[in-house]
Formats: C-alpha cells, structure tokens, sequence
C-alpha cells in the first residue's frame, strides 16, 4: 500500500502561472518535508512541518509556499514558477523518533514540474 | 568544504561484482546514517539505516559506518542489473528534523 502519495505525478506549467503541488500520508507521521531535486543533484530540502510548525530553509525563495491543513495533507505552492523551477519536487515523511529503530524518512514518488 | 561529499560516478560494473559505494563528512555530530537508492524518475527509497559506528547487513548489502573517520559505505554484493539505480547517502544529527543528502552516485550494472 503507498504510504506517501504525491499527486500529480506529472505537471506541466507556463511560466508565471501558479502551480500546487499535493502531497498525503497514511503513516501519521507528523514531520513533513517538501524538497527540490534537480538532475543529478541531491535533494534540496526546501521546507518541513513538525506538527503545524512551518520550517522555512534559509535559501528557500519566497516564490515558494507551503500549506498543511491536517496531519495527512501537506501542499506545495510555486507563486510564479520560473524555468528555473523545473525539478522533480519530492514530499517526504518521518515521525521523528529517531533513535528508536523504527522510523526513517519515507520519500513519496515525486511530482515532476515542467515550465514551458 | 560540503557537509556531505559523494562521488556522483558514474559507476559501471559487470553483473556479480562487488560494489563500494563511499562518502565522507565533516559534522561530527551525525549520529544517524542512511543509504537511499532512487530509480530514474522516482523517489528515493530506504536501503539500510544505521545508529552510528559499526556494520549492518541485509542480504547482499552491508552498510558501515566509521565515525572515527567520518566515512560510511555500502557494498553491494553479488550485484545485478536490477541494482542500477542512483545512490544516495543521507544522514542526521540525534533530535533534529534535518537529513543532510549526499549528492549520489549513479551506478549501472551490466548484464
């Protein structure tokens, strides 16, 4: 069973054009991660929600916005995308209880955004 | 000097090879070390995890960690080409939200 589901799995955008991207998890983990990957480079983490506690990333653009209405959803929202923007945008998971053995970051699929 | 630093490769071997696959760091305060692989156009998964220094194995794959050199690895044993996939090393400090990625190596076994 997918545990975190990242819809679309593909989005194609204008640029300039706002675009959201839709992230859930059926594992109620309260840590929320959204990050950035573009090719051949590692996963940028653009921002996280611990519970309902938004963590900015210091080089995160202000283009960039995100939302978490409830435990399971968590949504990522590109004001104005540039052609800069075009990267797979990977939602990520985790209780947080590192230590215990049990819990690790669960990675959704990936939504990959397109600029034209 | 990067947090975290990793050979992109590429790196290409024969079916049933061992493979090594290395990063080092420089924050000593790590205490918590992953191993992701990712598929071309997927998501990264959890290979091995692993609480500092020592080995862990899982079938063909075993992790190490050596805090003392600041350096973690995976070998793959036995490789096939179903291994092809991007590596990616991954790892946190105790009580913080943050994974810090290295930046992955690709690797392509061939058949």
């Amino acid at each position: 069973d997918a545990m975190v589901i990242q819809n679309p799995r593909y989005q194609v955008t204008q640029f300039g054009k706002p675009v959201t991207l839709s992230c859930s998890q059926t594992l109620n983990h309260n840590v929320m991660y959204w990050y950035q990957q573009k090719s051949s480079q590692a996963p940028k983490l653009l921002f996280h929600y611990y519970d309902k506690d938004f963590n900015n990333e210091a080089d995160t653009p202000d283009n960039f916005q995100s939302r978490r209405p409830n435990t399971s959803f968590c949504f990522l929202d590109i004001r104005s995308p540039g052609l800069g923007d075009a990267a797979m945008y990977l939602c990520a998971t985790t209780s947080n209880s590192w230590g215990s053995g049990a819990d690790t970051q669960y990675f959704g699929p990936g939504t990959r955004l397109t600029v034209l | 000097q990067k947090e975290v630093e990793q050979d992109p490769g590429p790196l290409s071997v024969p079916e049933g090879a061992i493979v090594s696959l290395n990063c080092t760091y420089s924050n000593s305060a790590f205490q918590y070390f992953m191993w992701y692989r990712q598929y071309s156009r997927k998501g990264p998964e959890l290979l091995m995890y692993t609480y500092s220094s020592g080995n862990k194995e899982d079938g063909r794959f075993t992790a190490q960690v050596d805090k003392s050199s600041k350096y973690i690895s995976l070998f793959i044993r036995d490789s096939q080409p179903s291994d092809s996939a991007t590596y990616l090393c991954a790892m946190i400090q105790g009580g913080s939200e943050k994974l810090v990625f290295g930046k992955g190596t690709k690797l392509t076994v061939n058949p």
